[in-house]
């Protein structure tokens, strides 16, 4: 299974935008990278899934270098609710990412 | 996407009690669902993989008789937490794997707070 690391956390502003970017070195060829995001006493909401180059979706993009070993979350002007913590996972499909990495820990200040 | 339920959301229970959660996949089926244990600030740890119509495969280190899995349809697994004790206190989260669509999805639980008294 691929390894993913990681920032343990970062802070921002609101109306700015973030990247978070994960360090997946082991990636298979036929992996897949998700993102996903969880608040405080919630499940993970999926937030973004793509195999290479950019992806972008209502809220947010997801940036795949050629050599697939890591990719960033780009979160287009955070507000207050954007804090969170967003995890990184990689496997053949989103149904078989059953390995969570430490996560990034959001804090969006006003 | 699609909707997968909890219940209960939050439980106390005393120490040497057993508690049982539901875990729900409302709008599609899961042949396969997970179950996750977080502590505080702490990420997501796999307990067991639970398949519908057969017994739950669990990761090392989590007790099988201790965690009790049942997963009797398409749509329901329960964990049972056995003899509880402090330590489970946990968050507990569980997913459904959909692979009735065009891609192979994982969909999430609001999880489960258990404090043991």
């Amino acid at each position: 299974l691929a390894k993913t690391t990681q920032p343990i956390s970062m802070d921002s502003y609101e109306g700015q935008e973030v990247n978070i970017t994960c360090s997946h070195n082991n990636i298979a060829t036929n992996d897949y990278i998700t993102w996903y995001q969880q608040f405080p006493s919630q499940g993970p909401r999926f937030i973004i899934q793509g195999y290479k180059t950019k992806v972008t979706n209502e809220v947010a993009s997801l940036f795949i270098p050629a050599d697939r070993k890591s990719s960033t979350l780009s979160l287009p002007r955070v507000s207050l609710s954007d804090t969170a913590v967003y995890y990184c996972l990689v496997g053949v499909s989103a149904g078989n990412m059953l390995t969570f990495g430490g996560g990034t820990r959001l804090m969006v200040k006003p | 996407g699609a909707v997968v339920s909890q219940h209960p959301s939050r439980v106390i229970c005393k120490s040497g009690t057993s508690v049982k959660i539901e875990c729900r996949s409302l709008d599609f089926q899961a042949t396969t669902m997970f179950w996750y244990r977080q502590f505080p600030k702490q990420s997501l740890m796999l307990m067991a993989t639970s398949n519908e119509g057969s017994k739950a495969t669990y990761e090392q280190g989590v007790e099988k008789d201790k965690f009790l899995i049942n997963h009797a349809s398409l749509t329901l697994s329960t964990l049972t937490v056995t003899s509880a004790h402090p330590e489970d206190s946990s968050f507990y989260i569980c997913s459904a794997r959909d692979r009735g669509g065009a891609f192979d999805e994982q969909y999430f639980g609001p999880g489960t707070r258990l404090t043991v008294t």
